[in-house]
């Protein structure tokens, strides 16, 4: 079975710095996906952005970017220029693409706070 | 388009009462789960459905039951509630496919006294 590590509970950064949160996984397939969500207060679950794992470039979606380490089954997120609206659970998740195990599997979560 | 709507929002129970939180999509999605949040725990799968008439377990599936008898709804009963069962849970769907995006609905904070 799949699990996914997130080792950082809580992070805080600066506004308009840029910080990192950390995801591992372990995994015996060569072929999945990687997520991002977001989680601020409201509860809703907002996808911040995806990684396939065949793809060798790193994805980005705007101030948002990934850090895909396949060898080291490593999966950050970087946030640049970081902004308030930010502030949120931010959990890690993977997705077999194996057909009957495409369940998504989360992370614990890690809690990022904005300072002003 | 209302996309995942769960109902309701907030429920208490007392331990050994029953309840149905229902969820609907409007997106003629074939794949439906349902997760549990819980502090420090991330969200865990507890029953999922491929298409209509077609259910199976997730990782917690204990206590909980399910159905899918038309593609739009996706209802999660608790046929007696125990304090453990405190947690948000969320409905999600998308279509077939691993790639596709999953949607999910904005949550049901349930509390078992």
């Amino acid at each position: 079975a799949q699990t996914v590590t997130q080792s950082q509970p809580e992070m805080s950064v600066q506004e308009a710095e840029t910080v990192t949160l950390s995801c591992t996984y372990d995994t015996s397939e060569s072929d999945y996906y990687l997520f991002w969500y977001k989680q601020p207060p409201s509860r809703q679950m907002i996808l911040v952005i995806r990684q396939e794992a065949y793809k060798q470039q790193n994805a980005t979606e705007n101030r948002f970017s990934v850090n895909f380490q396949k060898a080291a089954k490593s999966f950050s997120l970087k946030i640049s220029d970081s902004q308030l609206g930010d502030a949120a659970m931010y959990f890690c998740a993977y997705r077999s693409t194996n057909f009957g195990n495409e369940k998504l599997t989360f992370g614990t979560g890690t809690r990022l706070t904005i300072i002003p | 388009n209302a996309g995942v709507t769960q109902t309701p929002k907030f429920q208490v129970l007392k331990t050994g009462q029953s309840m149905t939180l229902q969820c609907a999509q409007d997106m003629n999605h074939e794949y439906m789960s349902w997760y549990r949040q819980d502090p420090g725990m991330g969200l865990r799968l507890i029953h999922y459905s491929v298409g209509a008439g077609i259910t199976d377990q997730g990782e917690v599936p204990n206590g909980y039951n399910v159905s899918r008898s038309t593609t739009e709804d996706f209802p999660l009963r608790l046929l007696s509630a125990a304090p453990s069962q405190t947690s948000v849970y969320f409905c999600a769907s998308r279509r077939t496919g691993y790639k596709e995006k999953l949607f999910f609905g904005s949550g049901t904070q349930l509390s078992v006294l």
